[in-house]
């Protein structure tokens, strides 16, 4: 299994909204609704940011959204802040009964 | 307080094997499926594999399938990842990750430990 495509950085001004994607395949994004998206700062586990393609964990901030198109799916983050600064991974089901992460997006605001 | 715990850093030889062990506390260790990932240095995250704890019943990346076995002791609330053969690319952060529910409708994490580091050096 291939891990999922994402670009290796984004950047963005503080205030601004980026969009991270995460290209897959029709065996797992473009088949089922269980896309997560993880936040992870250095040294530290990763955090859950979405689950199901859209919905958000109490406790995650409404300037994390997320949708799905075709094997396509996006993570938006507006009101880019300081702390977004990270990198982050998207996950996929897939139709082999097991799961495969993105390759990781470092965000960087400037 | 709802978390899972690790054990501590390992140093191994190439070929050895290795066991991490992650225990749950807070919540009913046999409602929450538990996977593990891993990650070298700088690098991004690999899904291992998964485990049922109220059955026992587990699932290997393919990239695993011959050297991963993952167990469980419901007793303690504790799970294990153990892999073998070991060889420098081994060398990783391990993490175990709890899902929100059991079953095929949970594929999200939003339970980590903090993870394992496992040196693979002669």
């Amino acid at each position: 299994q291939s891990a999922l495509t994402q670009p290796a950085s984004v950047s963005g001004s503080p205030g601004q909204s980026i969009t991270i994607s995460c290209i897959g395949t029709s065996s797992d994004v473009g088949g089922y609704n269980y896309v997560s998206w993880y936040q992870q700062h250095p040294g530290i586990a990763p955090k859950l940011l979405i689950y199901d393609v859209y919905k958000r964990p109490s406790g995650v901030s409404n300037r994390f959204s997320a949708s799905k198109s075709g094997n396509t799916a996006s993570l938006t983050i507006s009101g880019l802040q300081t702390e977004d600064e990270a990198d982050y991974y998207c996950g996929s089901y897939t139709n082999s009964i097991t799961l495969v992460f993105g390759t990781g997006t470092k965000v960087t605001v400037l | 307080q709802v978390q899972l715990v690790q054990s501590g850093a390992e140093v191994k030889k190439p070929g050895a094997s290795v066991r991490v062990s992650c225990r749950a506390s807070g919540y009913t260790f046999t409602s929450y499926d538990i996977n593990w990932v891993r990650q070298a240095a700088g690098q991004g995250l690999e899904w291992m594999g998964w485990m049922i704890p109220s059955t026992g019943n587990t699932g290997y990346a393919q990239n695993f399938q011959d050297r991963l076995t993952m167990t469980m002791d419901t007793s303690t609330s504790t799970a294990y990842m153990e892999l073998s053969s070991l060889r420098s690319e081994d060398t990783a952060v391990y993490y175990c990750a709890a899902a929100p529910g059991s079953g095929s409708d949970y594929w999200h994490f939003d339970l980590w430990g903090r993870g394992t580091l496992v040196t693979v050096s002669s």
